[in-house]
Parts: structure tokens; sequence; C-alpha cells
């Protein structure tokens, strides 16, 4: 069965710390990984990562993937309360044809940015 | 461009009716994801559909069904509703045939009493 793993769950930091958000995955081929931003609504959309070390980037996010040891690293920068979130890890992955439309997700890490 | 749209946003049923959700998705996409998120199980996926076929399917029971139009409009359909099913629902559409990037929708909150 696919499996997504966050770490940690949950995280307090102040204005302007960088943090780093762990996903780990154990699916049957892989295809993509997604980070999403939650907060009292839908999930929106952040990143699509397919490539082994090819790191993305959007303003003070990035994140990058590494295949061969299935994980996926979240880095913010000079984090704002804006910050403040649940960031969701998901994963595409089956074969022939069953992983369509199939996001499997990670329990998410809740960030909190104090002032 | 317009975002994916559910309707209704709330909904309170009582336990044994039935219910039904719809979702726009993006205009061009095709493909429409279903999940249910809950406290306690977080996001899980319920089906997928792609020209109104159903190419997916998630670990939830017969009660739980779906059907797409030729618009790519979505309905998911969850009958003989139970206390367990309070969640909110989200629909994702998706332009590539692979469905890798989905977008969500605002989500129907469903409370079940």
């Amino acid at each position: 069965e696919d499996k997504v793993v966050q770490s940690p769950l949950s995280l307090v930091v102040h204005e302007g710390d960088t943090v780093t958000l762990n996903c780990s995955y154990e699916v049957t081929n892989f295809r993509s990984l997604l980070w999403y931003k939650q907060e009292k609504k839908a999930p929106t959309f952040l990143f699509m990562l397919t490539s082994s070390g090819i790191e993305k980037k959007s303003g003070r996010l990035s994140s990058i993937l590494d295949k061969k040891e299935l994980f996926s690293i979240l880095n913010i920068t000079a984090t704002q309360t804006g910050d403040s979130a649940v960031y969701l890890c998901a994963v595409l992955g089956g074969a022939g044809g069953t992983s369509y439309g199939k996001l499997t997700f990670g329990q998410g890490t809740i960030l909190t940015v104090h002032p | 461009k317009a975002g994916v749209t559910q309707t209704p946003r709330y909904l309170i049923k009582t336990r044994g009716q039935q219910v039904t959700l719809s979702c726009s998705p993006i205009s061009g996409h095709r493909s429409v994801s279903w999940y249910q998120q809950t406290p306690g199980q977080g996001l899980q996926f319920l089906f997928e559909y792609f020209s109104e076929t159903q190419r997916n399917k998630g670990n939830f029971p017969g009660r739980f069904s779906g059907r797409q139009f030729s618009n790519s409009r979505s309905e998911m359909n969850v009958s003989t509703l139970e206390l367990g099913d309070s969640a909110l629902y989200l629909c994702a559409s998706s332009s590539v045939r692979n469905s890798y990037e989905q977008y969500f929708g605002p989500g129907t909150r469903l409370t079940v009493t």
C-alpha cells in the first residue's frame, strides 16, 4: 500500500527563521510528488517534482526531490506569519493506469510562525 | 481563468439520507478527482473521472459513487449517510492526461447529524 510520511507533525518558529519540512514515501512506480499549502480552506498547489536533484523555487519557498532515498524537503526561508498553515505532501504513483488522479497524502506538517 | 467550484459549500443532513455534491473543474480540465478530508484520517482519495469514465477508485464503501458529464462537471453521491461521513469533500481538477498537477476547489463541508 502506498504510504507518505511527513515530519515533523508540527513546528513553531519565529518570524525570520528558516524551516525544513520533510516528506518520505513508499509508492508503486512513483510518478511525481506534490506540495500543497492548506490554510482554513482548500489546499493550494505549491510545487510538483518529478526529477531527482532539481530544485524548484518560488520566492522564499524551495523544494527538492531525492528519488533514490525516496524523500523530498520543502524549505521556507525568512518565515512570515502568513506562512502559518498546514503543508501537505502528496505522491502520485502506480502503474498501468491505476495511478490516474490518485494522490496519496501525508498527514501534513502544521507550521506556526509567531511574530 | 475561474478556479474549481463546488456546490453547495455547506450541507447538514441526517443519518440515512443521501446527498449529491457538485464540482465544476477549471475550464479545459478533463480530469476530476474527489477526496474526503477528516481530522482523523486526513485527505483520502475517493475516485477520479476522465472523459466521463471512472479511472481509479479509493477504498470507500459502495455508498460513495460519482459520475462525470460530457462538459467535465462531476457529481458525487453518498447514500445512507452515517455520522462518520461528516467531512470536508474536496474535488480537484487537472488538465493533463496523467493528472499530475491537481487544483482544488473550496470544498463542501458535510455535517451528518
